[in-house]
């Protein structure tokens, strides 16, 4: 059974810094592209970044450029997401998310840790 | 960036109805077209990728269909555990976007 589980969300403020990770199970990690989704009551879901399966390639929304980095340990079968110069409009609910078969993108998602920006 | 533009945005139907959700792109996408079901207070579930097939696990109640700009998601037959917000995405190019939602309620 496939399972993401995210981690590392909290309160922190503006301008600092947070780290999540997301542990995966179920399923051959290295295989797979994996991606950061964000989800606010306001602006919904929004796609955040994507790694590729060996970590070469990363894409991020125009938004998040330069101050949030995702990475990946393979051995560790874990994907990370650094963020970094943080914003009030960062807060969400942030969605670990596997890129399947095909390239068909967020197959599998976690349930979610919450980021809060604020002073 | 594509815009996805999705209605309506509040569906109230009975057991047993024929349902629709619409997702209309700014250009063509080409098929790239996914559904998620997203129940109170859990993660999204994908439903249908690149337009109508159908995700593994999902019943056979839900299919999609479209092409070029407008998609759409029906569920031939309403049951009550279909309660739940519905999202559309475009994968056809960076940055990835999602429809705003439609909530599905039972009258």
């Amino acid at each position: 059974e496939v399972q993401l589980v995210e981690s590392g969300g909290g309160l922190v403020q503006p301008g600092r810094s947070l780290k999540l990770s997301c542990a995966a199970s179920g399923f051959t990690f290295s295989n797979y592209g994996m991606a950061w989704v964000r989800q606010t009551p306001t602006k919904g879901l929004e796609w955040v970044a994507s790694i590729s399966t060996g970590g070469g390639n990363t894409y991020y929304r125009d938004s998040v450029k330069g101050r949030f980095t995702i990475s990946r340990d393979n051995a560790k079968n874990t994907q990370y997401l650094q963020m970094d110069s943080l914003r009030s409009e960062d807060t969400a609910t942030y969605y670990c998310a596997r890129h399947g078969e095909f390239g068909v993108p967020f197959d599998y998602w976690g349930q979610g840790v919450m980021v809060t920006v604020s002073s | 960036d594509i815009q996805m533009t999705q209605s309506p945005s509040f569906l109230s139907a009975s057991v047993g109805d024929r349902v629709t959700i619409n997702c209309k792109a700014s250009q063509n996408i080409n098929k790239y077209l996914n559904w998620y079901q997203q129940k109170l207070g859990e993660a999204p579930k994908l439903l249908i990728y690149n337009t109508n097939n159908l995700q593994t696990g999902i019943p056979s109640r839900f299919s999609g269909s479209g092409s070029g700009t407008d998609y759409t998601l029906t569920i031939s037959s309403l049951q009550p555990e279909d309660v739940a917000t519905y999202f559309c995405l475009q994968h056809s190019s960076r940055p990835l976007t999602f429809g705003s939602g439609t909530k599905l309620e039972i009258k």
